[in-house]
């Protein structure tokens, strides 16, 4: 079954403490994102990766690393977690950057204390 | 900066009864505009995609237009099934492909 998966979904940490969000998908997508989505300001893009070591900064980058060693893998890295990073995290993918129908994640509902 | 509007913020209608949602972007240069609808606690799910003016595309009761400054998701005898989150997004032309989301409408249909 074609599906983006992520892990944890539900992650409850302290300030400060580093943690990880894994991000997969299994259809050879080339383009890959995070976004978090807060009540009243929407979905907002976090990183995109157009393909294998290729990231760049989406509209709220600050706080958040991500890398791209796998075409499959793009995994989410809070170094410092604050509370303000408090959200819903979904993960999306799509063939490419200009075929930008995207497939999403379930989501990963991240508290920050 | 690419900015995108929806509205209205919420529409509740009753089953059969006809509407449209609207989406106004700012972008320099329109690589694509998409809709997505949303199920509460769940990702988003493609919908459509359009890329240039005047472009339409049909999906069972939905059908997405697009003009220069705007889109519309119009709704033809809605179910109740058809409530949900719509949620539109933009991603402009070149060197950047980021994609900017609006805040989406919530659409309820009454039985």
């Amino acid at each position: 079954e074609a599906q983006v998966t992520q892990n944890p979904r539900y992650l409850i940490t302290v300030t400060g403490k580093k943690l990880t969000v894994t991000c997969s998908q299994n259809m050879n997508h080339e383009y890959m994102s995070w976004y978090r989505q807060d009540p009243g300001l929407g979905l907002r893009q976090i990183y995109y990766s157009m393909n294998v070591e290729v990231t760049d900064k989406g509209d709220v980058p600050e706080g958040y690393k991500v890398s791209r060693k796998e075409k499959r893998n793009f995994p989410l890295i809070l170094e410092s977690p604050s509370p303000n990073q408090t959200s819903l995290y979904f993960c999306a993918s799509s063939f490419g950057a200009t075929r930008n129908e995207q497939f999403f994640g379930p989501g990963t509902r991240l508290t920050v204390l | 900066e690419d900015q995108v509007t929806q509205s209205p913020e919420a529409l509740r209608l009753q089953e059969g009864e006809s509407s449209s949602l609207n989406c106004s972007y700012t972008v320099s240069g329109l690589r694509g505009l998409f809709w997505y609808r949303q199920d509460p606690g769940k990702g988003p799910e493609f919908l459509f995609t359009l890329y240039s003016a005047g472009e339409e595309k049909e999906k069972e009761r939905l059908k997405a237009t697009l003009t220069k400054k705007e889109s519309f998701l119009h709704i033809t005898a809605p179910k109740p099934e058809d409530s949900a989150t719509y949620l539109c997004a933009v991603q402009s032309g070149g060197s950047n492909y980021k994609l900017t989301f609006g805040k989406g409408t919530l659409l309820t249909v009454n039985p």
